[in-house]
């Protein structure tokens, strides 16, 4: 069975650039989650999706974070624009209702 | 939301038993209790969960306290391949798992 898959794996782009994250959830997956981990930190939750809904984006940055997952399954987290602080991993999780969530490798930014 | 401590760092050695603590006391009645662990350059990765009662899987076991204000993660024979950094967490009624800083396990040969 394939697990989440993220793209791009490492990114690096200039402030006030924009960039946006791909993730592919395990197929079967209603509940898609987007996180953020700062080096030695644990993941942060920035918004959980149920199905195309996003049920929990109280933790993302509205003025320049968006994310949308369109039919319920793909999802994309968007940046625009990216400034120094927001160098971190991306992370991508998904599970089937709220059981044990999988994850993807991440998505490494970095923001000079 | 929920909070849990856990040591920042444990070391142990090939093929010995490793005890995780984690204290966690504001849990609630109906939250689970769950661990995870993150190995370098990777996302992270499910061991278990419980919400009362002791539980085994393959990769571990927990030991759940009578009050539930914490919880051990229990590796019964710890392999260099279980160096990481492990996380607990508790899930309140918004299903939302916060994660702390971890416990960084490192195994020596």
């Amino acid at each position: 069975e394939a697990g989440v898959v993220q793209s791009p794996r490492y990114k690096i782009i200039e402030k006030k650039q924009p960039v946006a994250f791909w993730c592919n959830p395990i197929s079967g997956h209603n509940t898609l989650y987007w996180y953020r981990q700062n080096l030695g930190q644990g993941p942060e939750l920035l918004i959980r999706y149920e199905n195309e809904e996003a049920v929990d984006d109280s933790q993302l940055p509205k003025d320049r974070f968006s994310a949308e997952r369109l039919k319920g399954v793909d999802s994309t987290l968007k940046i625009q624009p990216a400034e120094l602080g927001d160098s971190a991993v991306y992370l991508c999780a998904s599970s089937f209702q709220y059981a044990e969530q999988f994850f993807g490798p991440g998505t490494r930014l970095t923001v000079l | 939301d929920a909070k849990t401590t856990q040591p920042n760092s444990m070391e142990s050695n090939e093929e010995e038993p490793v005890h995780l603590p984690c204290n966690h006391s504001t849990i609630s009645g109906t939250d689970y209790i769950h661990w995870y662990r993150q190995l370098p350059s990777q996302g992270p990765e499910y061991v278990i969960h419980g919400l009362t009662s002791n539980v085994n899987n393959r990769m571990a076991s927990l030991a759940i306290a009578e009050d539930r204000k914490s919880s051990t993660l229990i590796l019964h024979r710890a392999t260099l391949r279980d160096a990481a950094v492990y996380y607990c967490s508790h899930a309140g009624n918004n299903r939302k798992l916060i994660w702390g800083l971890g416990t960084s396990l490192a195994v020596n040969p």
